[in-house]
C-alpha cells in the first residue's frame, strides 16, 4: 500500500520541551511539505522540501526545524521557541514536475 | 501577500441539488489551481485541478477556471450527505512550489 504516514495520531507534551513528529512516505515523491492548520484557518506554510538534504522555509518556520536525509522520510521538531505549538500538522508529498499534494493522516498536537 | 479568500460559510443545499464554490485569487501570475475536501478531523484529499481557462469536469465535480478575474470555482451536481466537508482552495503562484490555502468553505447537504 502506498501513502504517506504520520506518526503519533496525538501528542501530548509540556511546555518548554522539543517533540519531533514523523512523516514518511513510499510514493516515491521528490518534494515534501509540512503545513499546520488551527481551526477556521486554511493551512500554512512551514517548510518544504525538494530533494534530499535540501529544505526551504515556508511563511511560518519560527520555532520549527526539519531535515531531509532520505527521499522517503521528511521528520519536523517543534522547538520550545514555538510560542503556539498547538495545532494540528500535516505532512504532504507530491510527485516530481507536480504541484499536486497527497496528505498525511497528520498529528494533533497539544502543549499545556 | 499572496492570498486565496473563499466564503467560509456554512454552505447549504438539499440533497440532488447543485453546490457551488468559490474562490478567488490575489496572484495574478498563478498557475495551477486545486480544490480539495477535508472531512471534520481528517486530512485534505485532492479531488480536482485546473491549469487552464474554461471548465474541468470528472464525475459530479466540475472546476471552473477564469485567470481575468482570478476566480476559481468548484461545482457539485447531485449533492450527497457524504459530500458535507470543508472544501479548500489551493493556488500555485508565478514562482512555483509554495501553494497558497485558502480558508475553506464548509458545506452542508441536507437529506
Amino acid at each position: 500500500d502506498g501513502g504517506i504516514t504520520q506518526s503519533p495520531k496525538y501528542l501530548f507534551r509540556k511546555e518548554g520541551q522539543n517533540v519531533t513528529l514523523s512523516c514518511e512516505q513510499n510514493l516515491n515523491h521528490d518534494a515534501m511539505y509540512w503545513y499546520r492548520q488551527d481551526p477556521g484557518q486554511g493551512l500554512r506554510l512551514i517548510y518544504y522540501s525538494q530533494i534530499v538534504n535540501d529544505f526551504q522555509k515556508g511563511d511560518i518556520a519560527e520555532g520549527y526545524s526539519v531535515s531531509r536525509e532520505k527521499k522517503e522520510s521528511f521528520p519536523l521538531t517543534v522547538t520550545s521557541a514555538q510560542k503556539n505549538p498547538t495545532a494540528f500538522y500535516l505532512c504532504a508529498s507530491s510527485p516530481q514536475r507536480s504541484y499536486e499534494q497527497y496528505f498525511g493522516p497528520g498529528t494533533r498536537l497539544t502543549v499545556t | 501577500q499572496k492570498e486565496v479568500e473563499q466564503n467560509s460559510g456554512p454552505l447549504s443545499v438539499p440533497e440532488g441539488a447543485i453546490a457551488s464554490l468559490n474562490c478567488t485569487y490575489s496572484d495574478r501570475g498563478s498557475q495551477s489551481f486545486f480544490w480539495y475536501r477535508q472531512y471534520s478531523g481528517k486530512s485534505p484529499e485532492l479531488i480536482m485541478f485546473i491549469y487552464s481557462n474554461g471548465d474541468k469536469e470528472d464525475g459530479r465535480f466540475t472546476a471552473q477556471l477564469n485567470k481575468a478575474s482570478q476566480y476559481v470555482s468548484l461545482l457539485i451536481r447531485d449533492s450527497q450527505p457524504s459530500d458535507s466537508a470543508t472544501y479548500l482552495c489551493a493556488v500555485v503562484g508565478a514562482g512555483g512550489f509554495k501553494t497558497i490555502f485558502g480558508a475553506g468553505t464548509r458545506l452542508f447537504v441536507k437529506a
